[in-house]
C-alpha cells in the first residue's frame, strides 16, 4: 500500500519556467492538500480539495494553481517559477475534510534558480 | 482559528517520558487539537488528536486541560527515534482549509 505518492522527488527550475507537481493517493480519501515548507519553518497550506470536484485556496496560494484530476490525483502547477518558490512541497490526503488524520507524501524538493 | 504556541526546543533522556506542551488559548469549541511530528525532512506523521477528553493510542497520550486552552502530548518512554519536530494544530470543519503548522517543538532524545 503506497499511501501518498509524489513525483518528482527533486526538481531544479530556472526562473520563469513552469512545472506540475503530481500527487496520487491510493487510500480512497476524499480530501487532498498541498503544503510548502521553507527551511526551518513549519508547513503552510497552499491549496486544498475537500472533495473530488472542489478546490480552495489555503494560506499561501499566490503563484500556484491546482487540479483535482479525479479522486486519486491532485496536482500543483507553478506557471512561472520564482526563486521565492524554492521550498519542499508536501501533498497530503485524509478520508474526510476534518476530524481525521492526514497522511503525507515524502515531499518534492524544488529549487528555482 | 486557534493560534498555537509551543516551545522551540526540548530535550528528553532516552527511556523517560517526554511531555510536550502546547498553548491554544484562542481555540474554539469545535476545534480539535491535532499533533503531528516530522522526522528529519520526511512528511509529517499523525500522532493523535482530541476535542476535550484525554486520548491515548499506541504512540502517545494527549492531555487537554478542562478549559481547553492548553494540552500536553506525552510520549511515555521516549526513544532516540522519537527525535523530531512536533507540531500542535487546531482544526475544525470551518478552518481545516486554513490549517497551518507553526514552527513546532524540536524534541531531542538523548542517550
Amino acid at each position: 500500500n503506497a499511501g501518498v505518492t509524489q513525483t518528482p522527488k527533486f526538481q531544479v527550475l530556472k526562473t520563469g519556467q513552469s512545472m506540475t507537481l503530481q500527487c496520487a493517493q491510493d487510500m480512497n480519501h476524499n480530501s487532498m492538500y498541498w503544503y510548502r515548507q521553507d527551511p526551518g519553518m513549519g508547513l503552510r497550506l497552499i491549496y486544498y480539495s475537500a472533495s473530488e470536484g472542489t478546490t480552495d485556496k489555503g494560506e499561501v496560494p499566490n503563484g500556484y494553481n491546482v487540479s483535482r484530476l479525479n479522486k486519486r490525483e491532485f496536482s500543483l502547477r507553478l506557471e512561472s517559477a520564482a526563486p521565492s518558490q524554492t521550498s519542499v512541497y508536501f501533498c497530503a490526503s485524509s478520508s474526510t475534510f476534518w476530524n481525521t488524520e492526514a497522511f503525507f507524501g515524502q515531499g518534492t524538493r524544488l529549487t528555482v534558480v | 482559528d486557534a493560534k498555537t504556541t509551543q516551545p522551540t526546543s526540548m530535550d528528553c533522556a532516552e527511556g523517560r517520558a517526554a511531555n510536550l506542551p502546547c498553548n491554544h488559548s484562542t481555540i474554539s469549541g469545535n476545534e480539535y487539537v491535532y499533533w503531528y511530528r516530522q522526522i528529519h525532512s520526511q512528511g509529517p506523521q499523525y500522532i493523535i488528536h482530541g476535542l476535550k477528553n484525554n486520548e491515548t493510542n499506541e504512540m502517545a497520550s494527549l492531555i487537554i486541560t478542562e478549559d481547553r486552552k492548553s494540552s500536553t502530548l506525552i510520549l511515555p518512554h521516549a526513544t532516540l527515534r522519537d527525535t523530531a519536530v512536533y507540531y500542535c494544530i487546531g482544526v475544525s470543519n470551518t478552518n481545516a482549509g486554513k490549517s497551518t503548522f507553526g514552527d513546532g517543538t524540536t524534541l531531542t532524545v538523548k542517550p
